[in-house]
């Protein structure tokens, strides 16, 4: 079935440290891929996305790149900041029929001043 | 544009009562999601709607939770007994057709005492 993995963490990054958090997924046809961002105490935000293959999102610094021949969408920022301390959460929604959103597991970001 | 709302923020319980959760999804938005978020965890689908229909409910735990959407538009969710172990957040989300985002609400913490 349709399916999201990425890195669990938890992750302590210092400011300023270069980020990477890689998503791999499973899917039939041609998904949608997102990463989403939970800051303490708060509901779910669309951090980024891309809807077809070689897209790529970005927001905040934040960049992902969709490939299909490798069934990935790896979250990357140059520069992390104390802010973005975070769970992220890597997820694909499905093309067509049911269109089910399927998310990862999370990834819990400390960055450190 | 309004986002979508959900109440109560907070609920605590003792088990073997019910208790309801109300979502409003942003206006227009035809598919509309229930998910459960244990802490720690990545969000866990209980049931899908498109319009007032049901898309995908093989998760829920039928023999205790039960949701609907009547015309389409708002949605209850009810868990009825709760158990300890339904202790999580319940997160509602609301998106168009055609691999569009899923915006989310802030979610209602549930706590079985």
């Amino acid at each position: 079935g349709d399916s999201v993995t990425q890195m669990e963490g938890p992750v302590t990054l210092s400011e300023e440290a270069f980020l990477t958090i890689n998503c791999t997924y499973t899917a039939t046809g041609y998904p949608s891929l997102f990463w989403y961002v939970q800051y303490p105490g708060e509901g779910l935000q669309l951090l980024l996305k891309a809807t077809k293959a070689d897209d790529k999102g970005s927001n905040k610094g934040f960049e992902a790149t969709y490939r299909k021949e490798t069934t990935s969408f790896h979250l990357e920022k140059g520069s992390v900041q104390v802010s973005d301390s975070a769970v992220y959460f890597c997820a694909l929604r499905t093309q067509g029929g049911s269109e089910k959103l399927v998310f990862g597991k999370g990834m819990k970001l400390t960055v450190n001043p | 544009e309004a986002g979508v709302a959900q109440s109560p923020r907070y609920k605590i319980i003792e088990k073997r009562q019910s208790v309801a959760f109300w979502c409003n999804p942003i206006s227009g938005h035809a598919t509309l999601y229930w998910y459960q978020q244990i802490l720690g965890q990545g969000p866990k689908l209980l049931i899908q709607f498109q319009n007032n229909g049901v898309v995908d409910d093989s998760q829920l735990p039928k023999d205790r939770f039960s949701a609907e959407r009547l015309k389409g538009v708002d949605s209850t969710l009810k868990i009825q007994p709760a158990k300890l172990e339904d202790s999580a957040v319940y997160l509602c989300a609301s998106t168009t057709p055609a691999g569009g985002a899923a915006f989310f609400g802030q979610g209602t913490r549930l706590t079985v005492v």
